[in-house]
């Protein structure tokens, strides 16, 4: 069964740094590309980055780039949101999420998702 | 950026009606759109992927259609546990985006 589990949601203030983590289970991990999602409170979903399955290429939303770093550690099957200078507009629950390798960029399966909170 | 735009917003509809909801592209994304279900407090589950794939496990009351630029999916008869919110998805371009969701209730 595939899992997905993110970890690392939390209060932060704005301007602060926070790491998500989202450990992964039950399939192959390198088959996949990995994605990161996000919905603000009552809010639609907004597509925030997205990592190739050999971790060698990245794209981010404008709204994060140049702030948000992805990363995936194959070994650990893991995937990383680095996440700094925050700001009040990006509280949401993060969600990590598949892509198959040869099926294109559609988010197969879902975590339960991580509640970031930037508030003073 | 590619804009896709869901309508309606909300559907009011009762268990046993068919449900047609309706994703327009701002240009055309070829086959590659995808549908996502969202219950509240829950994650997103895929539905349908390239227009008109069923993902492992969706039920066959689930249909996707549409290329180019205009895109459904119907719900042939609604379930009580098919109220929800739906959204659709495009991956022929980054950034990958979002529609603004229809809300299906009773």
């Amino acid at each position: 069964e595939v899992q997905l589990l993110e970890s690392g949601g939390g209060l932060v203030q704005p301007g602060g740094s926070l790491r998500l983590s989202c450990a992964a289970s039950g399939f192959t991990f390198t088959n996949y590309g990995m994605n990161w999602v996000r919905q603000a409170p009552g809010k639609g979903l907004e597509w925030v980055s997205s990592i190739s399955s050999g971790g060698d290429g990245t794209r981010y939303a404008d709204s994060v780039q140049g702030r948000f770093t992805i990363s995936r550690d194959n070994s650990k099957s893991t995937l990383y949101l680095q996440m700094n200078s925050l700001r009040a507009e990006d509280t949401a629950v993060f969600y990590c999420a598949t892509s198959p390798n040869t099926g294109g960029w559609f988010f197969q399966h879902w975590g339960q998702g991580t509640l970031v909170t930037v508030s003073s | 950026e590619i804009v896709l735009t869901q309508s309606p917003a909300t559907l009011s509809l009762s268990p046993g009606e068919r449900a047609t909801l309706s994703c327009r592209a701002s240009q055309s994304v070829s086959s590659y759109l995808a549908w996502y279900q969202q219950k509240p407090g829950q994650a997103p589950r895929l539905l349908v992927y390239d227009a008109s794939n069923r993902a492992t496990g969706i039920p066959a009351r689930f249909s996707g259609s549409g290329s180019g630029t205009d895109f459904t999916l119907t719900i042939s008869s609604l379930e009580p546990e098919d109220f929800a919110v739906y959204y659709c998805q495009q991956r022929t371009d980054w950034p990958l985006t979002f529609g603004g969701g229809t809300k299906v209730e009773i």
